[in-house]
């Protein structure tokens, strides 16, 4: 079975710290990985898209990197802000499709 | 532009009452999809579409229709509102290259939460 794991399922850090989120994914034959953000009642904002051929993709202070052959992916926040709490989750892509596959998230509070 | 519009954001149904959803994505995307968000459980496919005429179901698709008459509409319908049809409900669109939708960012709306009682 296909599945996406997210550890740990909340992190709470104090503002400025560098931090990574973890993602794992059971089947490496992905088309692409997504890294989304999602505010308390709110959709979910796309932040990052890595296809599999890709090793890494950098957004301002995000960089996501993904392991195909080790099923992993993480997500690095640079100098977090009070303002990057939310719930980060990761999904999956396994064909043309377009069907994602959801981690649980990980609850990002940044403290001031 | 904005973006994809899910209404309406709030909803509260009596069991065995049927209601539509409705979704519309202003971006000309092809591939539009329909997704529920439980406690535990993550996000999961209901329904989706690759364009107009063309859907097929995701993961959980009982109890849900869709059609797609146009490129911006995909409504979904709840045919005999349930208390496990209690959820919040996301519609998310994507644009195509050449075919491979997969390849490119899913757009997602502010979602419709759900009541059944």
């Amino acid at each position: 079975k296909q599945e996406v794991t997210q550890i740990p399922a909340a992190l709470s850090v104090p503002e400025g710290e560098n931090l990574v989120l973890n993602c794992s994914f059971t089947d490496s034959a992905i088309y692409n990985l997504q890294w989304f953000r999602q505010d308390p009642g709110k959709g979910l904002t796309s932040l990052l898209l890595i296809q599999s051929s890709q090793r890494e993709q950098t957004s301002g202070r995000l960089n996501a990197s993904l392991d195909k052959s080790s099923g992993r992916s993480t997500l690095y926040i640079a100098a977090s802000q009070p303002g990057d709490s939310a719930t980060y989750l990761c999904a999956v892509i396994y064909n043309q499709g377009g069907k994602l596959i959801f981690g649980q998230g990980t609850e990002l509070s940044v403290k001031p | 532009n904005a973006g994809v519009t899910q209404t309406p954001k709030f909803q509260v149904l009596k069991t065995g009452q049927s209601m539509t959803l409705q979704c519309a994505q202003d971006m000309n995307h092809e591939y539009m999809s329909w997704y529920r968000q439980d406690p535990g459980m993550g996000l999961r496919l209901i329904h989706y579409s690759v364009g107009a005429g063309i859907t097929d179901q995701g993961e959980v698709p009982n109890g849900y229709n869709v059609s797609r008459s146009t490129t911006e509409d995909f409504p979904l319908r709840l045919l005999s509102a349930a208390p496990s049809q209690t959820s919040v409900y996301f519609c998310a669109s994507s644009r195509t290259s050449g075919g491979a939708w997969a390849k490119n960012i899913q757009y997602f709306g502010a979602g419709t939460r759900l009541s059944v009682l």
